[in-house]
This record gives structure tokens, sequence and C-alpha cells, in this order.
């Protein structure tokens, strides 16, 4: 069974402060790793995708990649109150293979 | 207007009912996906297709079947739906992956489907 694994949280941090969300999978041919971001009730959003093993900044957000220990992470520098939501990790070769998402809440 | 439309939005029926779920997408993707969320689960995978010619099973099919009527296309059915089908059903899309990696999946906005 192909699995992604997350912690379901919720993982509280204050306004301005870095959030780290970390994801783990059990398929080694997995080639390609996406971070989601969802707000409850609405439809996961794209935040980050990544392929190779090392780092990958956009804006306030970076994504971390580790295939030797299948592992994948997401910080979030800055942290707003508008960040949170539900974050789904997402990994796999032809099809994803989604997390059940880690919730985030950022208090001011 | 949106990319990817999901009809209808919100759906309550009755056990035993056919219900068809919508999916049309503007995006000009060849893949569609039909997932559904349910709380604590995460998304799961019920059918794909990379082309219109191509359907597969995902790791949920039972109880369900698909249909793609065109590219743009792609219909859930639930032939006989039973309370436990009760869920958020989401479509998604994706461009043929390039270098033989998976490419982004966008999402329509869901369907909240609930079978009494």
């Amino acid at each position: 069974q192909k699995e992604v694994e997350q912690n379901s949280g919720p993982l509280s941090v204050p306004e301005g402060a870095i959030a780290s969300l970390n994801c783990t999978y059990s398929d080694r041919g997995s080639q390609s790793f996406f971070w989601y971001r969802q707000y409850s009730g609405k439809s996961p959003e794209l935040i980050m995708s990544i392929y190779s093993n090392g780092d990958k900044e956009d804006g306030r957000f970076t994504a971390q990649l580790n295939k030797a220990s299948q592992y994948v992470s997401l910080l979030i520098r800055d942290s707003q109150p508008s960040d949170s939501a539900t974050y789904l990790c997402a990994g796999g070769y032809n099809k994803l293979i989604f997390g059940a998402g880690t919730r985030l809440a950022v208090h001011p | 207007d949106a990319d990817v439309t999901q009809t209808p939005r919100n759906r309550i029926t009755k056990t035993g009912k056919r219900i068809m779920l919508e999916c049309s997408q503007t995006k000009g993707h060849d893949r569609m996906y039909w997932y559904r969320q349910d709380p604590g689960l995460g998304l799961r995978l019920i059918y794909y297709s990379f082309d219109v010619k191509d359907i597969n099973k995902g790791e949920i099919s039972d109880g369900y079947s698909v249909s793609r009527q065109a590219q743009a296309k792609f219909s859930l059915s639930l032939e006989s739906a039973i309370p436990n089908q009760t869920a958020l059903y989401f479509c998604a899309t994706s461009d043929l992956p390039t270098s033989g990696l998976t490419d982004t999946q966008y999402f329509g906005p869901g369907t909240r489907l609930t079978v009494l």
C-alpha cells in the first residue's frame, strides 16, 4: 500500500513565526511532489511543486525534498492568519497519493 | 470563468438512487481525475483518465463508474448510492507530464454529496 503520511495537527504558530510542515512517503518510485493548501469546504490549490532533492523557494514558501529519507517538507516564513488552512502533501509517479493533511492555525 | 467546473455543487439523495456528477474543463488538459474526500482521510482517487479512450480504476472504484465523453468532460456515476458514499467529491485535471514527471493537478470547486 503506497502511503503519504502527515501529522494531522493542528500546528499552532504565532503570527510572524516560521511554520514547518512535514510529510513522509512510502513509494520510492515517486518522482513528483506537491504541496496544496485547502481552506475549509474549498478545493485544494497548489502552493509548491518539487521534483529534485534540495530546497525550492517561492516567496514565503520553501519546499524541501530528501528522496533518500523519503521526506518532504514545507516551510512558511512570516506566517499570517490567512495561512491558516489544511496543507496537503502529495507524491507519485503517474498519479498522486495524497496525505490526509496537516491543519495549520496562525494566531495573532 | 473557472477552468474546472463541477455540477451540481451540492446534492442530497436517497439510498439506492443513481447519481451523476459532471466535470468540465477549459484548460485543454488530457488527464482528468475523480477524488473523494472524507474528514481525516484526505483525497482518495476513484477513477482517472489519461485521454478520451483511457479509463483506469483508482484505489476506491467499487460502487462508482465513469464516462469520458470528450477531452473536456469526465462524469462520475454512483449506480446505487449508499450512505457511506456521503463525501466531498473533486474533479481534477493535469497536463501531459514532461520528462516522465507528474504534472500539477488543478481541482474543481467540489460537489458535496449527501446520501440519506
